[in-house]
């Protein structure tokens, strides 16, 4: 059983610039969630994906954008890109909709001068 | 949405020592999910927790889910050095629901 992946591992950008980070789901999971996590926070909810469909979203502007595909790998994308989104950007996998139980990646760390 | 409180916030204790971590909340959770998360990782399940006074045990590790589902405990028996790491509480209520984590509480276990 393949665990989720993603990638890249580190990243930098500069302000302004688009960065689209990417995630391979748990084998025979179909529902992706994407988190924000700064430096010494919880995990904070950027949105969920199902069916290839946004199914929830957290208080993220909408620069930050998704795609699930439909082998229920992901992409998470940010534009015009600001200092303060700088953190590890995390991918979890699971096996329905509703099913609480989340099975992450090592995340992507982005960094943003 | 309800907020998940997470305490201590800090927490570094000897080894061989026992603690408990507490995970709260006012609104009623259909379940409950706790995680560690270990430095340039991602989190790691240990547990759900369903039912009100549901206790589970996984080796030292002990979770409780209050009577009203509410509150959930962590308690870790003779801590070791690998219990080391940021335990997180998290829920979604609903299936189109936010999924929310708590801060977490950050322990440091001391050789």
């Amino acid at each position: 059983e393949t665990g989720v992946t993603q990638s890249p591992t580190h990243l930098i950008k500069t302000r302004g610039q688009q960065v689209t980070l990417r995630c391979s789901s748990q084998s025979g999971h179909n529902t992706v969630s994407w988190y924000q996590q700064a430096l010494g926070q919880g995990p904070q909810f950027i949105f969920q994906y199902y069916r290839e469909e946004e199914n929830g979203r957290g208080n993220f502007p909408p620069r930050f954008s998704g795609l699930q595909f439909p082998n229920y790998s992901s992409e998470l994308n940010v534009n015009a890109l600001e200092l303060d989104d700088s953190a590890l950007y995390l991918c979890a996998s699971s096996v329905q909709l509703d099913s609480g139980e989340l099975f992450f990646g090592e995340g992507s760390r982005l960094t943003v001068l | 949405t309800q907020l998940l409180e997470q305490s201590p916030q800090f927490l570094s204790i000897q080894e061989g020592e026992n603690l408990t971590v507490y995970c709260n909340s006012s609104s009623v959770f259909s379940s409950l999910q706790w995680y560690r998360q270990e430095p340039g990782e991602g989190p790691v399940l240990l547990v759900t927790v369903v039912t009100g006074g549901e206790v589970k045990k996984l080796k030292r590790l002990t979770f409780q889910f209050g009577d009203a589902r509410k509150d959930s405990s962590l308690h870790i028996t003779a801590a070791q050095p690998g219990d080391t790491g940021l335990y997180l509480c998290e829920y979604q209520q609903n299936r189109d629901d936010k999924i929310i984590f708590g801060k977490g509480t950050r322990l440091h276990i001391l050789p």
